[in-house]
């Protein structure tokens, strides 16, 4: 299967626990995207990174969530803390456009997601 | 602030019929647009996708509108099929994809 993996499908944890995802994207994709997914919404952004480098994080990542993508390739979204209100689905996405900036025709190819539940 | 919005929760149509799915945006700078397809416990995955500079795109069964001046797309499926039952999402390009909320369609046989 060549495209883009997410670890784990599914995972409860109690409130005030970390927790930490794993996207590995398609493997000459060097764009790579967090969103998080709540019902009845559709996917809001989190970050993506160019290669290693972290290029934009929105205001809805707070301190409590950290991502990394150290070698390029693989990427983790870290939760410290977790509170209820971070109940999501949490999905990554790949791509690889031409440039820096997003081409306007940019596809992104996205992983099955993890559900995250906080209780 | 939602920047795109689908304003219908939920749409079912019959097998054969034609099924539309509209959305709404706010900002004039968007210049390309997006529908993604996503099916349960599977993420989005992308059906087709329109430039500012054009009013219509079609691929098979699937037809998007953009009407600029109003801001507002549409999705075109003839005929729908019971495989395309799904919650579909528009989405704009700025710097990121912004989506909106999503539309569940129900196609009956």
């Amino acid at each position: 299967d060549t495209g883009v993996s997410q670890d784990p499908r599914h995972k409860i944890t109690k409130r005030g626990q970390n927790v930490t995802f794993r996207c590995d994207p398609i493997s000459e994709h060097n764009r790579l995207y967090w969103y998080r997914q709540t019902l009845g919404q559709g996917p809001e952004f989190l970050t993506y990174f160019q290669n290693e480098a972290q290029l934009e994080k929105s205001r809805l990542l707070s301190d409590r969530f950290s991502a990394e993508r150290p070698k390029g390739s693989f990427s983790t979204l870290e939760i410290q803390r977790t509170e209820q209100g971070d109940s999501a689905m949490y999905l990554c996405a790949s791509s690889t456009p031409p440039g820096r900036q997003i081409a306007t025709n940019e596809k992104l190819f996205f992983g099955s997601g993890t559900q995250l539940s906080v209780l | 602030d939602q920047q795109v919005k689908q304003n219908s929760p939920s749409l079912s149509v019959q097998e054969g019929r034609i099924s539309i799915l509209n959305c709404d945006y706010t900002n004039s700078m968007f210049d390309y647009f997006l529908w993604y397809k996503k099916y349960p416990a599977e993420g989005p995955t992308f059906l087709i996708s329109i430039s500012s500079i054009k009013d219509k795109n079609e691929d098979g069964r699937f037809t998007v509108f953009l009407n600029k001046s109003a801001k507002h797309l549409s999705l075109h499926i003839v005929p729908s099929q019971p495989g395309d039952s799904a919650v579909y999402f528009c989405a704009a390009i700025t710097g990121k994809l912004i989506f909106g909320q999503g539309t569940t369609l129900q196609v009956k046989p």
